[in-house]
């Protein structure tokens, strides 16, 4: 089955700075990776997603790119605010089954220090 | 539109308790599932169901029972509570297109569950 690594576990950046958290994937049959952020104290929440039929997606302030290659995609988000700070997931799948076939990442823990 | 609702959101079982966390959207979603999540392991799968009557096995089931008998609902059974099942859960949903961009999870927002 599919098999997903994340990291870091932990990243703290000054607000206002960049960050990065990167995965990557064993099934190279995979192509649909969405990212999902926790809020303390609240389910996950999807914030972005992307299909391999493209390397990069925007959303404002947070991008996702993939290199299918490498089989490995990463979630930046630029100019951090204190609302980033939350566990953000990344995760894997076919796009062509259901969400029963979603693997996720181990979690990533962002503080945004101001 | 209230989402996906999961009750209790603490529980403190002893072991070999048993007890029901309940999940249900307002969604009409064919998609629902349960996760735990455990520090360091991510969000593992219980157990699924795509629609009413229909349930399957995903990563960790063992201890577990779940029913769909409606759309909207699916209860997740502990039958005797071990120390090992302390865990947040998680109740998710969503469309089921195969495929079709409209496949979001939306997440309850938890049960904190501690077995002593």
């Amino acid at each position: 089955g599919e098999n997903v690594e994340q990291h870091p576990s932990t990243l703290s950046v000054q607000e206002g700075d960049s960050a990065v958290i990167k995965c990557t994937y064993s099934d190279s049959a995979s192509n649909y990776f969405p990212w999902y952020k926790q809020e303390l104290g609240k389910g996950p929440q999807l914030i972005i997603d992307i299909r391999s039929n493209v390397g990069e997606k925007k959303d404002q302030r947070i991008a996702v790119t993939l290199n299918k290659t490498a089989k490995h995609f990463s979630l930046h988000i630029t100019e951090t605010q204190p609302e980033d700070s939350a566990v953000y997931f990344c995760a894997a799948r076919l796009s062509n089954f259901g969400n029963e076939k979603l693997t996720f990442g181990t979690g990533t823990r962002l503080t945004i220090i101001p | 539109n209230a989402g996906v609702t999961q009750t209790p959101k603490f529980q403190v079982l002893k072991t070999g308790q048993s007890m029901t966390l309940q999940c249900a959207q307002d969604m009409n979603h064919e998609y629902m599932s349960w996760y735990r999540q455990d520090p360091g392991m991510g969000l593992r799968l219980i157990h699924y169901s795509v629609g009413a009557g229909i349930t399957d096995q995903g990563e960790v089931p063992n201890g577990y029972n779940v029913s769909r008998s409606t759309t909207e609902d699916f209860p997740l059974r502990l039958l005797s509570a071990a120390p090992s099942q302390t865990s947040v859960y998680f109740c998710a949903s969503s469309y089921r297109s195969l495929g079709g961009a409209d496949e979001k999870l939306f997440f309850g927002s938890g049960t904190q569950l501690s077995v002593l």
